[in-house]
Protein backbone atom coordinates (compact mmCIF):
# COMPACT_ATOMS: atom_id res chain seq x y z
CA UNK A 1 0.00 0.00 0.00
CA UNK A 2 1.25 3.26 -0.78
CA UNK A 3 1.74 5.64 1.76
CA UNK A 4 2.23 9.21 1.67
CA UNK A 5 2.56 11.28 4.58
CA UNK A 6 2.37 14.88 5.85
CA UNK A 7 3.34 16.35 9.36
CA UNK A 8 2.43 17.98 11.10
CA UNK A 9 -1.16 17.63 11.04
CA UNK A 10 -2.33 21.00 12.21
CA UNK A 11 -0.58 23.84 12.42
CA UNK A 12 -1.56 27.23 14.18
CA UNK A 13 0.33 30.47 13.78
CA UNK A 14 0.38 33.70 13.95
CA UNK A 15 -0.28 36.68 11.34
CA UNK A 16 3.31 37.53 9.74
CA UNK A 17 5.18 34.19 11.03
CA UNK A 18 7.19 32.20 8.52
CA UNK A 19 6.21 28.12 7.94
CA UNK A 20 6.87 25.11 6.40
CA UNK A 21 5.07 21.57 6.70
CA UNK A 22 6.64 18.37 5.73
CA UNK A 23 5.24 15.40 2.68
CA UNK A 24 7.02 12.39 2.62
CA UNK A 25 6.76 9.35 -0.09
CA UNK A 26 8.60 6.30 -1.27
CA UNK A 27 11.59 7.26 -2.81
CA UNK A 28 11.76 4.14 -5.41
CA UNK A 29 10.06 5.09 -8.62
CA UNK A 30 9.22 8.66 -8.40
CA UNK A 31 7.57 10.51 -11.08
CA UNK A 32 6.19 13.42 -9.67
CA UNK A 33 4.70 15.23 -6.65
CA UNK A 34 1.47 17.21 -6.50
CA UNK A 35 0.74 20.22 -3.58
CA UNK A 36 -2.80 20.98 -3.17
CA UNK A 37 -4.40 23.59 -1.28
CA UNK A 38 -8.24 23.46 0.21
CA UNK A 39 -9.64 25.82 2.08
CA UNK A 40 -12.66 25.17 4.33
CA UNK A 41 -16.02 24.71 1.81
CA UNK A 42 -14.23 24.82 -1.74
CA UNK A 43 -12.61 22.40 -3.73
CA UNK A 44 -8.70 21.46 -3.49
CA UNK A 45 -6.85 23.68 -6.53
CA UNK A 46 -3.50 22.34 -7.52
CA UNK A 47 -0.40 24.56 -6.26
CA UNK A 48 2.52 22.80 -7.67
CA UNK A 49 3.36 19.78 -9.78
CA UNK A 50 7.24 18.83 -9.01
CA UNK A 51 9.01 16.29 -11.20
CA UNK A 52 12.74 16.41 -10.97
CA UNK A 53 15.10 16.33 -7.82
CA UNK A 54 16.12 19.66 -6.49
CA UNK A 55 12.89 21.09 -7.91
CA UNK A 56 11.89 24.75 -6.11
CA UNK A 57 8.37 26.03 -7.36
CA UNK A 58 7.43 29.22 -5.98
CA UNK A 59 4.21 31.08 -6.72
CA UNK A 60 3.46 34.56 -4.49
CA UNK A 61 4.47 33.77 -0.74
CA UNK A 62 4.50 30.04 -1.10
CA UNK A 63 7.38 27.97 -2.22
CA UNK A 64 8.14 24.14 -2.24
CA UNK A 65 11.29 21.87 -2.59
CA UNK A 66 11.83 18.26 -3.56
CA UNK A 67 14.20 15.81 -2.31
CA UNK A 68 13.29 12.42 -4.48
CA UNK A 69 16.64 10.51 -3.03
CA UNK A 70 15.04 10.85 0.60
CA UNK A 71 11.52 10.51 -0.33
CA UNK A 72 10.19 13.99 0.91
CA UNK A 73 9.03 17.84 -0.15
CA UNK A 74 8.93 20.77 1.89
CA UNK A 75 5.99 23.68 1.60
CA UNK A 76 7.11 26.79 2.75
CA UNK A 77 4.92 30.16 3.45
CA UNK A 78 6.66 32.82 3.84
CA UNK A 79 4.39 35.88 6.17
CA UNK A 80 1.75 34.39 6.92
CA UNK A 81 -2.04 35.97 6.17
CA UNK A 82 -5.26 34.90 7.55
CA UNK A 83 -6.13 33.99 3.92
CA UNK A 84 -3.14 31.22 3.93
CA UNK A 85 -5.60 29.41 6.49
CA UNK A 86 -6.38 25.98 4.26
CA UNK A 87 -5.26 22.40 4.61
CA UNK A 88 -2.73 21.56 1.84
CA UNK A 89 -2.24 18.01 0.68
CA UNK A 90 0.09 16.28 -0.95
CA UNK A 91 0.03 13.82 -3.67
CA UNK A 92 1.48 10.97 -5.40
CA UNK A 93 0.77 9.02 -8.41
CA UNK A 94 0.63 5.49 -7.39
CA UNK A 95 2.68 3.90 -9.89
CA UNK A 96 4.93 5.79 -12.29
CA UNK A 97 2.94 8.21 -14.66
CA UNK A 98 0.03 6.66 -13.22
CA UNK A 99 -2.59 9.58 -13.11
CA UNK A 100 -4.18 7.97 -10.33
CA UNK A 101 -3.32 10.14 -7.13
CA UNK A 102 -2.92 8.81 -3.73
CA UNK A 103 -3.23 12.01 -1.23
CA UNK A 104 -2.27 12.54 2.02
CA UNK A 105 -4.28 13.41 4.55
CA UNK A 106 -3.15 17.25 4.86
CA UNK A 107 -1.88 19.67 6.96
CA UNK A 108 -4.59 21.84 8.41
CA UNK A 109 -2.90 25.57 8.35
CA UNK A 110 -4.68 28.00 10.76
CA UNK A 111 -3.19 31.57 10.64
CA UNK A 112 -4.30 33.73 13.68
CA UNK A 113 -5.08 37.43 12.99
CA UNK B 1 -14.06 26.91 -19.06
CA UNK B 2 -16.80 26.56 -15.87
CA UNK B 3 -14.72 24.66 -14.70
CA UNK B 4 -16.13 20.89 -13.35
CA UNK B 5 -19.15 20.95 -12.60
CA UNK B 6 -20.71 18.67 -9.80
CA UNK B 7 -24.98 18.48 -8.87
CA UNK B 8 -26.08 18.41 -6.36
CA UNK B 9 -24.51 20.08 -3.88
CA UNK B 10 -26.14 18.76 -1.13
CA UNK B 11 -28.25 15.70 -0.83
CA UNK B 12 -30.21 14.51 1.89
CA UNK B 13 -31.74 11.19 1.95
CA UNK B 14 -33.12 8.53 3.85
CA UNK B 15 -31.72 4.67 4.65
CA UNK B 16 -31.90 2.51 1.74
CA UNK B 17 -32.74 4.94 -1.31
CA UNK B 18 -30.59 5.47 -4.78
CA UNK B 19 -28.50 8.44 -5.04
CA UNK B 20 -27.48 9.59 -8.00
CA UNK B 21 -24.16 12.06 -8.04
CA UNK B 22 -23.50 14.25 -11.29
CA UNK B 23 -20.42 15.38 -12.66
CA UNK B 24 -19.29 17.24 -16.09
CA UNK B 25 -15.41 17.62 -16.38
CA UNK B 26 -13.78 20.75 -18.61
CA UNK B 27 -13.94 20.10 -21.70
CA UNK B 28 -10.79 18.41 -23.41
CA UNK B 29 -10.06 16.72 -20.02
CA UNK B 30 -10.10 12.73 -20.78
CA UNK B 31 -9.52 11.20 -17.49
CA UNK B 32 -12.23 11.66 -14.92
CA UNK B 33 -11.90 10.67 -10.69
CA UNK B 34 -14.73 10.64 -8.20
CA UNK B 35 -13.09 10.77 -4.50
CA UNK B 36 -14.80 10.12 -1.40
CA UNK B 37 -13.80 12.87 1.44
CA UNK B 38 -14.27 11.31 5.32
CA UNK B 39 -12.51 12.50 8.43
CA UNK B 40 -11.18 8.95 9.06
CA UNK B 41 -9.69 8.52 5.90
CA UNK B 42 -8.97 11.71 3.83
CA UNK B 43 -9.56 11.78 0.14
CA UNK B 44 -9.80 8.46 -1.19
CA UNK B 45 -9.83 7.47 -4.84
CA UNK B 46 -13.15 5.34 -5.78
CA UNK B 47 -13.08 5.21 -9.75
CA UNK B 48 -10.92 7.05 -12.59
CA UNK B 49 -11.96 6.65 -16.43
CA UNK B 50 -9.82 7.48 -19.01
CA UNK B 51 -11.16 8.36 -22.49
CA UNK B 52 -14.80 7.47 -21.11
CA UNK B 53 -13.64 3.65 -20.16
CA UNK B 54 -13.18 2.52 -16.63
CA UNK B 55 -9.49 2.50 -15.81
CA UNK B 56 -9.39 1.24 -11.80
CA UNK B 57 -12.18 0.62 -9.54
CA UNK B 58 -10.93 -1.00 -7.19
CA UNK B 59 -11.68 1.94 -4.83
CA UNK B 60 -15.70 1.53 -4.78
CA UNK B 61 -16.83 0.10 -1.72
CA UNK B 62 -18.87 -2.42 -2.58
CA UNK B 63 -21.51 -3.33 -5.15
CA UNK B 64 -24.13 -0.50 -3.74
CA UNK B 65 -21.61 1.74 -5.27
CA UNK B 66 -21.86 1.83 -9.77
CA UNK B 67 -19.99 4.65 -12.07
CA UNK B 68 -20.77 5.63 -15.56
CA UNK B 69 -19.48 7.58 -18.29
CA UNK B 70 -21.99 7.19 -21.03
CA UNK B 71 -19.55 10.36 -23.10
CA UNK B 72 -16.85 12.76 -22.70
CA UNK B 73 -18.83 15.67 -20.88
CA UNK B 74 -20.49 13.60 -18.22
CA UNK B 75 -20.44 10.85 -15.74
CA UNK B 76 -22.47 9.68 -12.99
CA UNK B 77 -21.85 7.89 -9.23
CA UNK B 78 -24.91 5.82 -7.89
CA UNK B 79 -25.13 4.27 -4.51
CA UNK B 80 -28.25 1.69 -3.87
CA UNK B 81 -29.02 1.19 -1.22
CA UNK B 82 -27.54 4.18 0.63
CA UNK B 83 -26.57 3.83 3.79
CA UNK B 84 -25.98 5.97 6.11
CA UNK B 85 -21.89 5.26 6.61
CA UNK B 86 -22.14 6.23 2.98
CA UNK B 87 -22.48 10.17 4.40
CA UNK B 88 -19.04 11.63 3.13
CA UNK B 89 -18.48 14.67 0.45
CA UNK B 90 -17.73 13.63 -2.70
CA UNK B 91 -15.09 15.32 -5.54
CA UNK B 92 -15.19 14.58 -8.94
CA UNK B 93 -11.88 15.67 -10.53
CA UNK B 94 -10.66 15.55 -14.05
CA UNK B 95 -7.24 16.29 -15.93
CA UNK B 96 -5.97 16.51 -19.27
CA UNK B 97 -4.60 12.58 -20.51
CA UNK B 98 -0.81 12.45 -19.26
CA UNK B 99 0.03 15.87 -18.26
CA UNK B 100 0.75 16.24 -15.21
CA UNK B 101 1.81 19.68 -15.69
CA UNK B 102 -1.15 21.41 -13.71
CA UNK B 103 -2.74 18.14 -11.81
CA UNK B 104 -6.32 17.75 -11.67
CA UNK B 105 -9.37 20.46 -11.34
CA UNK B 106 -12.12 19.15 -8.98
CA UNK B 107 -15.26 20.26 -8.27
CA UNK B 108 -16.74 21.93 -5.81
CA UNK B 109 -18.29 18.59 -4.23
CA UNK B 110 -22.05 16.81 -3.10
CA UNK B 111 -22.13 16.76 0.64
CA UNK B 112 -24.21 13.56 1.06
CA UNK B 113 -26.19 12.90 3.79
CA UNK B 114 -27.61 9.91 4.70
CA UNK B 115 -30.10 9.60 7.39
Amino acid sequence: ILNVEQSPQSLHVQEGDSTNFTCSFPSSNFYALHWYRWETAKSPEALFVMTLNGDEKKKGRISATLNTKEGYSYLYIKGSQPEDSATYLCAFPVRGGSEKLVFGKGTKLTVNP
Amino acid sequence: DAGVIQSPRHEVTEMGQEVTLRCKPISGHNSLFWYRQTMMRGLELLIYFNNNVPIDDSGMPEDRFSAKMPNASFSTLKIQPSEPRDSAVYFCASSRNGDLAYGYTFGSGTRLTVV
